[in-house]
């Protein structure tokens, strides 16, 4: 267990629907880091928040929106669903360890849009 | 704009030494990552190095680093079947940029 929890696992949903997707830091850390991960793309950086705020944007779509709340836990809000969008979403939480920022990652939700 | 890429496959038997190779084009990354995915899980670190370093050994993972030519890589000995997995280098300039990953196949 790498202490980042991801809710749900695995969610199947159909096209032009909305998801939320969760993921609790580990204890201690303020940092947040979205990454979706599909077959054909490699780890893609989403988004970013430290201590509820926003931090740095990758390529997050505009269909697609996050926040982090004061218990520091943060969503991924994905709409207008499309085949495209199934994927693995990450959540990873950042510390510092001995100088260098190291990110842990939690289990990943898999997306199945139909 | 900022690029981490690495080779997609790589195949050994088990007991040879696995190389993994990556190359990046920022240099002013501070710290370069390797991680691993297994299937299904989400990615665990293996190690970091330092952009001030050349070398770094953990075990059976050696990290060499050549800050001129962008070049990063790792050497696992004695590569196992349970080595068997997707692995990926990441650097970190303002955001942390991933490479594609490697898939390493290990044959008994």
């Amino acid at each position: 267990d790498s202490g980042v929890t991801q809710t749900p696992k695995h969610l199947i949903t159909a096209t032009g629907q909305r998801v939320t997707l969760r993921c609790s830091p580990r204890s201690g850390d303020l940092s947040v880091y979205w990454y979706q991960q599909s077959l054909d793309q490699g780890l893609q950086f989403l988004i970013q928040y430290y201590n509820g705020e926003e931090r740095a944007k990758g390529n997050i779509l505009e269909r697609f929106s996050a926040q982090q709340f004061p218990d520091l836990h943060s969503e991924l809000n994905l709409s207008s669903l499309e085949l495209g969008d199934s994927a693995l979403y990450f959540c990873a939480s950042a510390e510092w360890r001995a100088g260098a920022n190291v990110l842990t990652f939690g289990a990943g939700s898999r997306l199945t849009v139909l | 704009g900022e690029d981490v890429e690495q080779s997609l496959f790589l195949s050994v038997r088990e007991g040879d030494s696995s190389v993994i190779n990556c190359t990046y084009t920022d240099s002013s990354s501070t710290y370069l990552y390797w991680y691993k995915q297994e299937p299904g899980a989400g990615l665990q670190l293996l190690t970091y190095i330092f952009s001030n370093m050349d070398m770094k050994q953990d075990q059976r993972l050696t990290v060499l680093l050549n800050k001129k030519d962008k070049h990063l890589s790792l050497r696992i000995a004695d590569t196992q079947t349970g080595d068997s997995a997707i692995y990926f280098c990441a650097a970190n300039f303002n955001k942390f940029y991933f490479g594609s990953g490697t898939k390493l196949n290990v044959k008994p």
